[in-house]
């Protein structure tokens, strides 16, 4: 079946602009996650939604950054006001409830002028 | 709190060569997993193995085996006989439920040359 898909697959936008990063996670999936690599970095873990509420915000580095999730379905990672320090690769994973294993989408890789 | 640590930045061998990356993991729950991911040139992280924390049967599959010991908090990868194609960065991983998120350490470049 599909893997998990993101979009857009690059890019690149200017201080201060807001931008929106969208994940379609395995179909039946209930969990996603999103992470973020800077280059040459491992993953950090930004947030975690179960179903459409998110138990695990912890991640998330500043308020700027916010995301939200339809039903068991897309969800959308928000960056407004974006800074050069958020210049990474967004990843999105998903897994089933019971089933501890994530997979990941090809990612967003993000650049901020 | 979590913690994975992989001492090996950069590893490079000679195809055909065995080599084994090392990954230590720091936790205090008595239940976790154990993962290993390969993130190729393309970018896109590959799954690999998870392990149980109550599960320390070593596991082989074809030229990969990874060697689980909770007595020293260690979850090593050995790739036998090494081919070009196996390079990429390998990431540890450890979450402690299902649904739970992943720590990752900070990975290893593998250059396997020909």
């Amino acid at each position: 079946g599909a893997g998990v898909s993101q979009s857009p697959s690059n890019k690149v936008t200017e201080k201060g602009k807001d931008v929106e990063l969208r994940c379609d996670p395995i179909s039946g999936h209930t969990a996603l996650y999103w992470y973020r690599q800077r280059l040459g970095q491992g993953l950090e873990f930004l947030i975690y939604f179960q179903g459409n509420s998110a138990p695990d915000k912890s991640g998330l580095p500043s308020d700027r950054f916010s995301a939200e999730r339809t039903g068991e379905s897309v969800s959308t990672l928000t960056i407004q006001r974006t800074q050069q320090e958020d210049s990474a690769v967004y990843l999105c994973a998903s897994s089933l409830a019971v089933r501890p294993e994530q997979f990941f989408g090809p990612g967003t890789r993000l650049t901020v002028l | 709190a979590q913690k994975v640590t992989q001492a090996q930045t950069e590893i490079s061998v000679v195809e055909k060569e065995d080599v084994t990356l090392d990954c230590v993991y720091e936790t205090r729950d008595t239940t976790y997993y154990l993962f290993w991911y390969k993130q190729p040139p393309s970018g896109e992280l590959v799954f690999l193995i998870r392990r149980n924390s109550f599960d320390e049967q070593n596991e082989i599959s074809g030229r990969y085996s990874w060697n689980f010991q909770k007595s020293t908090s260690s979850f090593n990868f050995t790739i036998t006989a090494s081919q070009v194609v196996d390079s990429a960065v390998y990431f540890c991983a450890l979450s402690e439920n299902a649904g739970n998120m992943l720590t990752f350490g900070g990975g290893t470049r593998l250059m396997v040359k020909p």
